[in-house]
């Protein structure tokens, strides 16, 4: 399949290590973040999301941390396996009259084995 | 259930051409929203559907242009193609209270 993120930083782990996805975002009035998932040919995949007005959120292997003070915005996945490599996007919304995300750049995360 | 279905998958178009691509809306789902996705970034939103009115528009030029049906699929066009237009284009569609729900794309190639 084609890539969908041929300049991306990349983030590579060792198969069962933990993964850090960092994401900066740039509207302090967005009212909640999504982490998204794309594998090669695929569109987005919903991973987890936080309403801004919490700093954490946990999902099965996944943890989303929260930092407005900084606009900051964190993927954490525990032992990564190869099925999570992909390119991973955060997004902010602003709800006015229905969901219209701003992505960020992305990373590439790949796991070794 | 089915997702968000979109088609084509893949075409290919000559400068100056227009294109029609589909989107069919997750069952339940009453919102449609169209983004597109350059090779090495991340997707942009175009606009927005909803009861068959575009209700929200990102930053993109009026040869970008959109229609939702009663059925709430949903196309999109885009007349007088650039090279530049080349990219992954996506629909989404959600319910209100829900989240999105993407499909897998069309590749446009402008050549």
């Amino acid at each position: 399949g084609e890539s969908v993120g041929l300049h991306l930083p990349t983030l590579s782990v060792q198969e069962g290590d933990n993964s850090i996805i960092n994401c900066a975002y740039s509207n302090s009035a967005s009212d909640y973040f999504i982490w998204y998932k794309q594998e090669s040919g695929k569109g987005p995949q919903f991973i987890i999301d936080i309403r801004s007005n919490m700093d954490k959120r946990q999902g099965q292997r996944v943890t989303v941390l929260l930092n407005k003070t900084v606009k900051h915005l964190s993927l954490q996945i525990a032992a990564t396996q190869p099925g999570d490599s992909a390119v991973y996007f955060c997004a902010e919304n602003k709800r006015e009259y229905g969901n219209k995300l701003v992505f960020g750049a992305g990373t590439i995360l790949r796991v070794k084995s | 259930d089915a997702g968000v279905t979109q088609s084509p998958t893949h075409l290919i178009k000559t400068r100056g051409q227009q294109v029609t691509l589909r989107c069919s809306p997750k069952s339940g789902h009453d919102t449609v929203s169209w983004y597109q996705q350059a090779l090495g970034q991340g997707p942009q939103f175009i606009f927005q559907y909803y009861e068959e009115e575009e209700r929200q528009r990102g930053n993109f030029p009026d040869r970008f242009s959109g229609h939702q049906f009663p059925n709430y699929s949903s196309e999109l066009n885009v007349n007088a193609l650039l090279l530049g237009d080349s990219a992954l284009y996506l629909c989404a569609s959600e319910r209100a209270g829900y989240g999105y729900t993407f499909g897998s794309g069309t590749r446009l190639t402008v050549v």
